[in-house]
């Protein structure tokens, strides 16, 4: 079963706007970890944050975590068409780098 | 500079026969994942090793093996490919030193079972 679900399943927006994505998750973790995956390629990290962290900044990424409602936002500020991908956060429940993914956001950014 | 390889990148074959991926680090990672993508599921756990001789299942490890001799490889072998195995075969490692790494991820490979 997938530990996240991301909403929403696809965004498109016109470049040089924000783009929020949410990932909701069902147990308790160690850690929180967002990657990009280009159509076709592989994915890449992009950001993790630790249970006990609340926000994190990364360039034009901000990353907010609420244990409480075992929620996470990936905020992108300024998209370029490059950010053009799907997006995926996966949780760490046991701090033993197994991680588990939600079903992805596909981002589409209109030049 | 270190990487991640996956092989073969595409791979057609038939109901019933073995098939082998191969998955190969540089890197000196402990941790080695196998995952499935797969449309609507996002990527699912097949199986994954945190050192030599060390495997383990996954959230989906029926009909797959996993074997690691060595530190940079782990293949993943499907014992008798059936068509709900055609998918996107992710390999993906990780240091395994203090539980807050990132996991690098293969380029994938294309698995059809016809």
């Amino acid at each position: 079963s997938q530990q996240g679900e991301e909403d929403p399943q696809a965004l498109s927006i016109q470049e040089g706007e924000n783009a929020t994505m949410n990932c909701s998750y069902k147990t308790s973790i160690n850690n929180l970890q967002w990657y990009r995956q280009n159509s076709g390629r592989g994915l890449v990290h992009l950001i993790l944050i630790r249970s006990n962290e609340r926000e994190k900044h990364s360039g034009r990424l901000r990353v907010t975590l609420d244990t409480s409602k075992k929620s996470s936002s990936l905020l992108i500020t300024a998209s370029r068409a490059a950010d053009t991908a799907s997006y995926f956060c996966a949780t760490d429940a046991g701090g033993n780098e197994k991680l588990t993914f939600g079903t992805g956001t596909r981002l589409t950014i209109i030049p | 500079d270190a990487e991640i390889t996956q092989s073969p990148r595409h791979k057609i074959t038939e109901t019933g026969r073995q098939v082998t991926l191969a998955c190969h680090q540089t890197w000196n990672h402990n941790n080695m994942f196998w995952y499935r993508q797969d449309l609507g599921h996002g990527l699912r756990l097949i199986h994954y090793s945190y050192g030599v001789q060390d495997t383990n299942k996954g959230e989906v490890s029926d009909g797959y093996s996993v074997s690691r001799s060595n530190t940079e490889d782990l293949p993943l072998t499907l014992e008798s490919a059936a068509s709900s195995q055609t998918s996107v075969y992710f390999c993906a490692s990780s240091v395994g030193s203090t539980g807050y790494t990132e996991a690098f991820f293969g380029q994938g490979t294309r698995l059809t079972v016809v």
